[in-house]
């Protein structure tokens, strides 16, 4: 059973804001992920973490920054929210489990943004 | 770089019927390969992953996926459909290559819709 949390489950907030996208895991992963999730259900990595402080872009540019400060905590922040936001937002972690083996990522139920 | 191509955006299916969906890729590395699901307001959840060995994969929910290196191909398939399988389902690749840790790269998604 996958312990990984994202709050909030819907966000509707106007232009111009400032939002954190919260996400947490219980597993002790030391790898975190973000993906973008367009309407049409494409899915895009945009951030990743393989460790404490350490944050790379993923392969979709976003505006948004990540920032991982805790093992169990990757929170995702616009500092100016816009409309071209709008999207579904899921979290992911894994945890590498040896030579020769492969991690499975483990998904949370996603953010679902909305920017009026 | 990898991509992913889910040749079906969506698929209908009575219930009781065979299903299958999918999905071809492009590496210039070697690869693994999974398969995704996710149900209406939900993260996604692993159904099935080829790492090596044997080409024929089993999975959760009754599921099974063929590795077709040739063809460069990971189709799913079911042989017989509940109406609890209407989802998405995604197929994803990693780079096989340990120094290229775990980041995925997804198709699509397909939409299988199980009619009674």
């Amino acid at each position: 059973e996958a312990d990984i949390y994202q709050t909030p489950r819907y966000l509707v907030i106007g232009t111009g804001k400032k939002i954190t996208l919260e996400c947490s895991q219980t597993m002790g992963h030391d790898k975190m992920y973000w993906y973008q999730q367009d309407p049409g259900m494409e899915l895009h990595l945009i951030h990743y973490s393989y460790g404490v402080n350490s944050t790379e872009k993923g392969d979709l540019s976003s505006e948004s920054t990540v920032s991982r400060i805790r093992t169990e905590h990757f929170p995702l922040t616009l500092e100016s929210a816009r409309p071209s936001h709008t999207s579904q937002y899921l979290c992911a972690s894994s945890a590498f489990k040896g030579p020769g083996a492969r991690d499975e990522q483990f998904f949370g139920p996603g953010t679902r943004l909305t920017v009026l | 770089a990898q991509s992913v191509t889910q040749l079906d955006s969506q698929v209908p299916v009575f219930e009781e019927a065979p299903v299958e969906l999918r999905c071809n890729y492009s590496s210039s590395v070697s690869v693994y390969l999974f398969w995704y699901v996710q149900y209406p307001n939900q993260g996604l959840q692993l159904l099935l992953k080829y790492l090596s060995g044997s080409t024929l994969v089993k999975g959760i929910n009754g599921f099974e996926a063929e590795f077709n290196k040739s063809q460069t191909s990971f189709h799913l398939r079911k042989p017989s459909v509940h109406i609890s399988d209407t989802a998405e389902y995604f197929c994803a690749v990693s780079d096989a290559r340990r120094a290229a840790g775990n980041k995925l790269t997804f198709g699509g998604g397909t939409r299988v819709l199980v009619k009674p």
